[in-house]
């Protein structure tokens, strides 16, 4: 079946970066679109990018345009997000997620949380 | 900036039937959107309910329904379970590779 397994979160100094990856299993990855969705404490969820099946189209959601770059290395079956600069209220846990068609959502990881604190 | 609303709280009997709503602070929601619905329970990840407006994920029990209701997306919950009380989110899909999450529908059973 399907699954994805986030990792690389944990806590982090205001300004510093890091790199969340997301391993992929139970399908090809290679032909699926994929791609981040955040959910700070108590909060709602936020579109935070996606990429398509080879990496060569990416967008990000207009709020959080510049500190964030997704990518992704098909041979791996993984899914990366870069997070630069980091800032108290990037604190959220990160999950990603499989893209449909249909422009959906249907496979999510349990998520890693990221905690930007001094 | 788009903003997609959603009621904050609802409340439904047991056996009951609840209409969750989603909707855009401008213009109407239809199905060039591909609307979607997701339920989530404390500490665990989202989970797919309905994708392009009305189409039933695999798995979901038949009580779940989504529909275009007057100018929102809407997600119908019929004969409503114990286990229904969770929090709702729709997602809309603007174009250009950019989605929408409203802010969430937490719905009690009682």
């Amino acid at each position: 079946q399907v699954r994805l397994v986030e990792s690389g979160g944990g806590l982090v100094k205001p300004g510093g970066s890091l790199r969340l990856s997301c391993a992929a299993s139970g399908f090809t990855f290679s032909d699926y679109y994929m791609s981040w969705i955040r959910q700070a404490p108590g909060k709602g969820l936020e579109y935070i990018s996606y990429i398509s099946k080879g990496g060569t189209t990416i967008n990000y959601a207009e709020s959080l345009r510049g500190r964030f770059t997704i990518s992704r290395a098909n041979a791996q079956n993984s899914l990366f997000l870069d997070i630069h600069t980091l800032r108290p209220e990037d604190t959220a846990v990160y999950y990603c997620a499989r893209l449909r068609q249909g422009n959906y959502f249907d496979s999510w990881g349990q998520g890693t949380l990221v905690t930007v604190s001094s | 900036q788009t903003v997609v609303t959603q009621e904050p709280a609802l409340s439904v009997s047991p056996g009951g039937t609840v209409t969750l709503t989603c909707g855009l602070t401008s213009g109407s929601v239809s199905t060039t959107y591909h609307p979607s619905w997701y339920q989530q329970t404390p500490g665990q990840p989202p989970r797919m309910l309905i994708f392009s407006t009305n189409s039933r994920s695999s798995g979901v029990p038949d009580r779940f329904s989504g529909s275009i209701f007057g100018n929102k997306a809407a997600l119908t919950i019929t004969g409503a379970q114990a286990d229904d009380e969770s929090d709702y989110y729709c997602v809309i899909y603007l174009g250009g590779g950019v989605w929408v999450f409203g802010g969430g529908t937490k719905l009690t059973v009682l």
